[in-house]
């Protein structure tokens, strides 16, 4: 399997411009996690998706963000509009049911918005 | 609130020696304690694990101890070598959730 893959790895936008990070988790993986990494703040959870369902989203920072997740194989976590705040690395993680379970994480997106 | 606190963010460490990462945390539901290490441009990798009911979990050079009463847990890498630089991260886990802390950078020395 090639593990969870994310795109694009780097993005540079400039603020007030839309953001779409895109997420395929490991095949047969049903949970699948948007985290966001910074220094002050370590790895944020934004988000987190069971069975294609958003569970919690307790995480997203404010409605500017949003997810989605329309199939088993395929999730989206869009920011609209951008600010230089936003400027993160950006991990999606799919894991085989719930808790206690090992969480698989992509390369990462490393969000730049000027 | 962070839940998950590793209040030192760098550590140096001679090779050979023994590396120690320190972890405290304030979620006394948390069920499982978890490591996780990072590379540049890498996302984060599953180390190593302890159940809330066990001290000790231990797997070849790495071992991690848990001290429920202190609400602390550290990592013990021995002997250390230069590609176990990174950064650690521990986490916390009830649910589903992990709480992450905000990581360490461990530097190994040749």
């Amino acid at each position: 399997d090639a593990g969870v893959i994310q795109s694009p790895r780097h993005e540079v936008t400039e603020m007030g411009q839309e953001v779409t990070l895109r997420c395929k988790p490991i095949s047969g993986h049903n949970s699948l996690f948007w985290y966001r990494q910074t220094m002050m703040r370590g790895l944020e959870l934004l988000i987190y998706f069971n069975n294609n369902v958003p569970i919690d989203d307790s995480g997203m920072p404010e409605d500017r963000f949003s997810a989605k997740m329309p199939n088993a194989s395929f999730s989206t976590l869009k920011i609209q509009p951008s600010e230089p705040r936003d400027s993160a690395v950006y991990f999606c993680a799919s894991s085989f049911e719930l808790a206690g379970n090992e969480q698989f994480f992509g390369p990462g997106t490393r969000l730049t918005v000027l | 609130d962070q839940q998950v606190k590793q209040n030192s963010p760098s550590l140096s460490v001679q090779e050979g020696r023994i590396s120690i990462l320190n972890c405290d945390y304030t979620n006394s539901m948390f069920d499982y304690f978890l490591w996780y290490k990072k590379y540049p441009a890498e996302g984060p990798t599953f180390l190593i694990s302890i159940s809330s009911i066990k001290d000790k979990n231990e797997d070849g050079r790495f071992t991690v101890f848990l001290n429920k009463s202190a609400k602390h847990l550290s990592l013990h890498i021995v002997p250390s070598q230069p590609g176990d630089s990174a950064v650690y991260f521990c986490a916390g886990s009830g649910t589903y959730k992990y709480i992450f802390g905000t990581g360490t950078r461990l530097k190994v020395l040749a």
